[in-house]
């Protein structure tokens, strides 16, 4: 069945550094859209991407949509303690509003 | 204020009871949709509703039962609740249309004893 997979699972930086999460689906996406979960909270919408290709920023925050619409990436600049959290990408599951996450990657950064 | 709740923020139940979580949101949104959220799965979709009376399974419907009479309100019940149900449940609801945001509730942590 339908797959959307993510790596690392876990990601431990020190404040400053950079950060990146993948995620590869197992079937061609219509979107791709990308939440984050602080601890102990829910998850929260960040982006939506759409076209092939697509690049969109958010101040330090990078997310990309592969051109086969298959894979993304959310990679951070300079991470500060406020980036901390769970990120998860998600794609749309067969009909109606239904998605697939994928396992998400927890970032956490030490100061 | 609008938007999405949940109760009981938490929970403590033994193996065999009944229990309902409540989902409650005031954005009349057509989709509502339940996940469980346990260490190394992710958010997996438990069961989803289009509409007021139309709900479907997702991927792990067993041992729950849903029901959604009015649009804002889509409690979930575990008929006779299992250690293995033990996790933390959000509700979400979006608008109609593929790939459209979803929107969660604060979420309710479910110990089964």
């Amino acid at each position: 069945g339908q797959q959307v997979m993510q790596i690392p699972q876990y990601q431990h930086v020190q404040e400053g550094e950079d950060f990146t999460t993948y995620c590869n689906s197992s079937t061609t996406l219509s979107n791709i859209q990308w939440y984050k979960q602080r601890p102990g909270g829910h998850p929260v919408f960040l982006i939506q991407l759409v076209k092939s290709g697509e690049v969109k920023k958010q101040k330090r925050l990078t997310f990309q949509f592969g051109e086969a619409k298959k894979n993304s990436s959310l990679h951070i600049t300079a991470t500060q303690t406020t980036d901390v959290g769970t990120y998860f990408c998600a794609g749309p599951r067969g009909q109606g509003g239904k998605l697939i996450f994928g396992q998400g990657t927890e970032l956490s950064v030490k100061p | 204020d609008a938007g999405i709740t949940q109760s009981p923020r938490y929970k403590i139940t033994e193996t065999g009871r009944q229990v309902t979580l409540m989902c409650h949101q005031t954005w009349s949104h057509s989709y509502m949709f339940w996940y469980r959220q346990d260490l190394g799965h992710g958010l997996r979709l438990i069961y989803y509703s289009a509409a007021a009376d139309i709900t479907d399974k997702g991927e792990v419907p067993d041992g729950y039962v849903v029901s959604r009479s009015k649009t804002e309100n889509f409690p979930l019940t575990l008929e006779s609740a299992t250690r293995s149900q033990t996790s933390v449940y959000f509700c979400a609801s979006s608008g109609a249309g593929v790939g459209v945001e979803q929107f969660f509730g604060p979420g309710t942590r479910l110990t089964v004893l």
